[in-house]
Order: C-alpha cells, then structure tokens, then sequence
C-alpha cells in the first residue's frame, strides 16, 4: 500500500446497530496514526491519535485499534446513534514532522 | 469559543482573480497547516508552518502561497486561481510537529467562476 485507504466509502447504519471499518496504511516508515470526525458543516474533530502497535482507545462508544505492523486500524462505533452520523477521517504520519497523509474518508449515516 | 476560524466560509472568485482566505487560532499553536480537499477526495496537505519556518509541500503549485504575520494568523493568497482549484481548504494547528492531534477550523468553500 502506497497511500492511506478506507473503506467502505459509505456505510448506512441502523440506529442502536454497530458497526467498524477500516484505515489501511503503508507500515513502511510509521509515526502515527489519527481519527478524525467530521460532521457536515462543522470542523474536522479529532478522536484519537495513536502511536504504539497494538494500541486500542476508546471515547465514549466510539473504539479504535491499531495493527502498525500489517497497516490497518479499526473505527468501531458501539449502539451507532444519528449523531454518529459523519464522515471519519484517518491520517497517518510517517515522520516527526507532523504532516497528515489523508484517507478519503468513510461516510457514516445513521438512521432511526 | 471557536478555536480555529476561516473567513469566509464560502468564497466565491472569477477564473485568474487573485483570493485571500484567512485562518486565525486563539490556541497559541506554534504549527499551522492548510489543507486542500477536492469534491470526495482526501485533503492533502498545502504547507506548514512551525512558528514561522514556513514548509511547502514538493507537489504544491506555485499558485499557492502562504503567508504567517504572527502566531494567530495564516493565510492563503492564491495568485491566479484556475477551475481546478475550486475546493474545501482547511487550515488546522497543533501544539508541537509529531504525533499531535491537529485543530481544525471549518473549512472555505472556494468556488472559481
């Protein structure tokens, strides 16, 4: 993997149902890797930033792990409410220098 | 008690019309960040500045300049805007480079006429 992926691109979600997807990453040369939220019309809302492999945090009903040597990490939304409803960004840092390497983004619907 | 702020929030420029768009933090962040993100596609990253190092990313064209007057302050001139540059930019900081998580404002909505 030459850049970061998610998937699925979209996902529509049943109120109360959870659900997980994935961020794939190049292993090669890794610093960090970052969740964001980011609802319609609002700023991009940072969840977790995490370091170490094996690494899994938590806030609230919202998960994520972190597998640095295969390249992937996990977003898991828990009893998915339509304030969940966002497109999740993840981003990963190959250096020190604290420059972003985007995902496309998976959008998140949640529906009562 | 917005941290981060863009004005405006939309802009609209004609084709080749030099434009503005400003960011401002009142988080004394030493780092700032613009972003630019195409309809669907991930942002990617414009520049940087650690306080007043400025870092430009190699693939960023040279259309686009930065400017930083002081630690609150960023913005982005660009100088001749094509329809290709019509997108969301996002200006963003940190408190240090390196495994921080970054602030971001709300976004301009650029479109070029």
């Amino acid at each position: 993997i030459l850049n970061v992926e998610q998937s699925p691109q979209s996902l529509h979600v049943q109120e109360g149902d959870s659900t997980n997807f994935t961020c794939s990453f190049p292993s090669s040369n890794f610093y960090a890797l970052h969740w964001y939220r980011w609802e319609t019309a609002k700023s991009p809302e940072a969840l977790f930033v995490m370091t170490l492999n094996g690494d899994e945090k938590k806030k609230g009903r919202i998960s994520a792990t972190l597998n640095t040597k295969e390249g992937y990490s996990y977003l898991y939304i828990k009893g998915s409410q339509p304030e969940d409803s966002a497109t999740y960004l993840c981003a990963d840092e190959t250096d020190s220098w604290g420059k972003l390497q985007f995902g496309a983004g998976t959008q998140v619907v949640v529906t009562p | 008690d917005a941290m981060v702020i863009q004005n405006p929030r939309y802009q609209v420029t004609q084709f080749g019309k030099p434009v503005t768009l400003s960011c401002s933090q009142t988080l004394n962040h030493n780092v700032m960040y613009w972003y630019q993100q195409k309809s669907s596609q991930a942002p990617k990253l414009l520049f940087h500045y650690y306080d007043k190092d400025f870092n430009n990313e190699a693939d960023t064209p040279d259309n686009f300049q930065s400017r930083r007057p002081n630690t609150s302050f960023c913005f982005l001139d660009i100088r001749s805007p094509g329809l290709g540059d019509a997108a969301m930019y996002l200006c963003a900081t940190s408190r240090g480079q390196g495994g921080y998580e970054q602030y971001f404002g709300p976004g301009t909505r650029l479109t070029v006429t």
